[in-house]
């Protein structure tokens, strides 16, 4: 979920669950948020967004929701699978031109 | 075809030295930024361009310069390096300030 103090956060999962990645923003302007997964030695890629204007969306075995009363946005990985396992990054934009990452997330999806 | 490049991937260099990363991206986006990363992944936006303007600058130190000689390209140069400059850094592209960002692959800059 949110990161605090000076460690990663991390999530293990066994293969097979859903998983559930949280991410708490702060800014009320934000209306496009981003999804990004980042494994090992790679940059972040692309999994999904959502903009303001929406409370769910779904791609491919992944959901994001958007909770703008509580400032909260969360993705949901059904069916978790070990090349799942990776660093998970909501970013957000509004008002600059350019996106705000969280902290990340590090999940580990045991087989 | 990669569609965010940069090269090196990385680079080991002493300290006060003078070094650049390059980045290429063959999307025709009109946006690209460069990110640092530190020890705990912590992602910071360092600077943006948009159509060769810059268009946001963090607080980043002025030894940090990039340089764009055209749309397609955005390129790091790092002066008089010191060890806290030690992360990762991506070059990412969009195109536009309401779209996803493409990323490269990095290159962990290690100062010795």
């Amino acid at each position: 979920g949110e990161s605090v103090g000076l460690h990663l956060p991390t999530l293990s999962v066994q293969e097979g669950d859903n998983s559930i990645i949280n991410c708490a923003y702060s800014n009320s302007a934000s209306d496009y948020f981003i999804w990004y997964k980042q494994e090992s030695g790679k940059g972040p890629q692309f999994i999904i967004d959502i903009r303001s204007n929406m409370d769910k969306r779904q791609g491919q075995r992944v959901t994001v929701l958007l909770n703008k009363t509580v400032k909260h946005l969360s993705l949901q990985i059904a069916a978790t699978q070990p090349g799942d396992s990776a660093v998970y990054f909501c970013a957000e934009r509004g008002g600059s031109y350019i996106p705000t990452f969280g902290r990340g997330t590090s999940l580990i999806v045991h087989p | 075809d990669t569609a965010v490049s940069q090269t090196p991937k990385y680079l080991v260099t002493q300290m006060g030295n003078d070094k650049s990363i390059k980045c290429e991206q063959n999307l025709g986006h009109d946006t690209m930024y460069w990110y640092k990363q530190d020890s705990k992944k912590f992602l910071k936006i360092m600077f943006s361009y948009n159509n060769k303007e810059l268009i946001i600058n963090e607080t980043v130190p002025n030894r940090f310069s990039p340089k764009s000689p055209d749309k397609a390209h955005l390129n790091l140069h790092i002066n008089s390096l010191e060890l806290g400059d030690s992360a990762v850094y991506f070059c990412a592209s969009s195109q536009n300030e309401n779209t996803e960002a493409f990323f490269g692959q990095g290159t962990r800059l290690t100062v010795v």
